[in-house]
């Protein structure tokens, strides 16, 4: 059965400084990956999804993770954070031709000015 | 509205009384899927309802929930005999659901409280 680990419920950084959430899967079988983000009083909205093809996805607001099937990790980064980025993000996974997706407890992540 | 609707936004209910959700897809979304969110616990997948197939009900977390979607459409979340314990976020979500790895869209959530 597949399963998603955040390890870090919250993440404090200082503004510009880099920053690294990370996630890990269990399944069996070829999975699709997900970054879900929610915002401070707003609903989840996808940020970024591996399928297939190159192991590092972008984002349109500068994240990005890369898919390591060996560690089966999905971990995603940002070089330098910006107070706007401060919300909820949630790791999610789904197996092969199934599409129930399983999501993470989520990371806070708080940028201090 | 284009996205995905749910009502009500906020609910406050006795402990032991029935509520019902109710969640309105996104147009010719055929993939429904219920969430609970609750401080602490992230997202907790309830039940999932694909075309006409049988709904994975797998993550209802007792037999006082159940869920029904009507004529591929509209959903009915419904919770007996609320218990404190219910009280959550529940979150609706819908997809295409023609291939996997679809983007899942949510609603608001519908906030319970249960007091």
């Amino acid at each position: 059965a597949q399963s998603v680990t955040q390890l870090d419920s919250q993440v404090p950084v200082f503004e510009e400084a880099p920053v690294e959430l990370r996630c890990n899967y269990s399944s069996s079988v070829s999975v699709y990956l997900f970054w879900y983000v929610q915002y401070p009083n707003q609903g989840l909205q996808l940020l970024l999804k591996y399928l297939s093809g190159s192991t590092l996805v972008e984002s349109i607001n500068g994240f990005e993770a890369e898919f390591n099937k060996s560690q089966t990790s999905f971990h995603l980064r940002k070089p330098s954070v910006h107070i706007s980025d401060t919300a909820e993000y949630f790791c999610a996974v789904s197996e092969g031709s199934y599409q129930k997706v399983t999501f993470g407890t989520g990371t806070k992540l708080q940028v201090i000015p | 509205g284009a996205g995905v609707s749910q009502s009500p936004s906020n609910k406050v209910t006795e402990k032991g009384k029935d509520v019902e959700l109710r969640c309105d897809p996104i147009s010719g979304h055929t993939a429904l899927y219920w969430y609970r969110q609750s401080l602490g616990q992230g997202l907790e997948f309830l039940i999932y309802f694909q075309g006409n197939s049988a709904p994975d009900k797998s993550g209802l977390p007792s037999d006082r929930f159940s869920a029904e979607r009507t004529g591929g459409s509209v959903s009915t979340l419904t919770i007996q005999r609320t218990q404190q314990e219910d009280s959550a976020v529940y979150l609706c979500a819908s997809s295409l659901g023609d291939t996997s790895g679809n983007t899942i869209y949510f609603g608001e959530g519908s906030w319970l409280t249960v007091v």
